[in-house]
């Protein structure tokens, strides 16, 4: 893998339903792994930033897993609310160039109450 | 603490107009970088600052874009003369170099409409 790459596109839930998002980078050299909700007109704001294999993270219903030889992140939300709703993103980046965060396209959540 | 600061937030000129954009990063972020997002794509780097230095500029296009920040805080992006292809939303991010995670700090962005 060269770029990062986020499944599925876009999401549609009911509000209390689990889910979970997909995101793959190259694991070559990997140096951070950052995930960001950017909820409509808002910043985007970071929810985790992980750099060692097999790490878990977790804020309030949102937890993060990482594993590095295969490359790949799980972004998991327990209980899905209306106020989840927001595009997620992650980049990662690695050792060289300069430790350049390549992007995503991104996860838009939109749960339903 | 305050967050990053960003100028205007919309922005609607007509193309082979000129438009500008201004952030003020977070106090004692010695990094600070531009995005361009635009609708159904990732954020691009357009440029990367320390302090005042461009550490990254590769994607930016120089013919048309700018970008200063010279005092080492805050920085201006500037867009001489639009195209239809540059409306996208213009985020600009601050960062504490010295940390390991390197966590971006956004401002809400500038949306930028181009007719």
């Amino acid at each position: 893998i060269l770029n990062v790459e986020q499944s599925p596109q876009s999401l549609h839930v009911q509000e209390g339903d689990s889910t979970n998002f997909t995101c793959s980078f190259p694991s070559s050299n990997f140096y951070a792994l950052h995930w960001y909700r950017w909820e409509t007109a808002k910043s985007p704001e970071a929810l985790f930033v992980m750099t060692l294999n097999g790490d878990e993270k977790k804020k309030g219903r949102i937890s993060a897993t990482l594993n590095t030889k295969e490359g790949y992140s799980y972004l998991y939300i327990k209980g899905s609310q209306p106020e989840d709703s927001a595009t997620y993103l992650c980049a990662s980046s690695n050792a060289g160039n300069n430790r350049k965060l390549i992007w995503g396209l991104g996860t838009s959540l939109a749960v339903n109450p | 603490e305050a967050g990053v600061a960003q100028s205007p937030r919309y922005k609607i000129i007509e193309k082979r107009q000129s438009v500008a954009f201004w952030c003020n990063p977070i106090s004692g972020h010695a990094t600070l970088y531009w995005y361009q997002q635009i609708l159904g794509q990732g954020p691009k780097l357009l440029i990367q600052f320390q302090n005042n230095g461009v550490v990254d500029d590769s994607q930016l296009p120089k013919d048309r874009f700018s970008a200063e920040r010279l005092k080492g805080v805050d920085s201006t992006l500037k867009i001489q003369p639009a195209k239809l292809e540059d409306s996208a939303v213009y985020l600009c991010a601050s960062s504490y170099t010295g940390g390991r995670t390197g966590e971006l700090f956004f401002g809400e962005g500038s949306r930028l409409t181009v007719l």
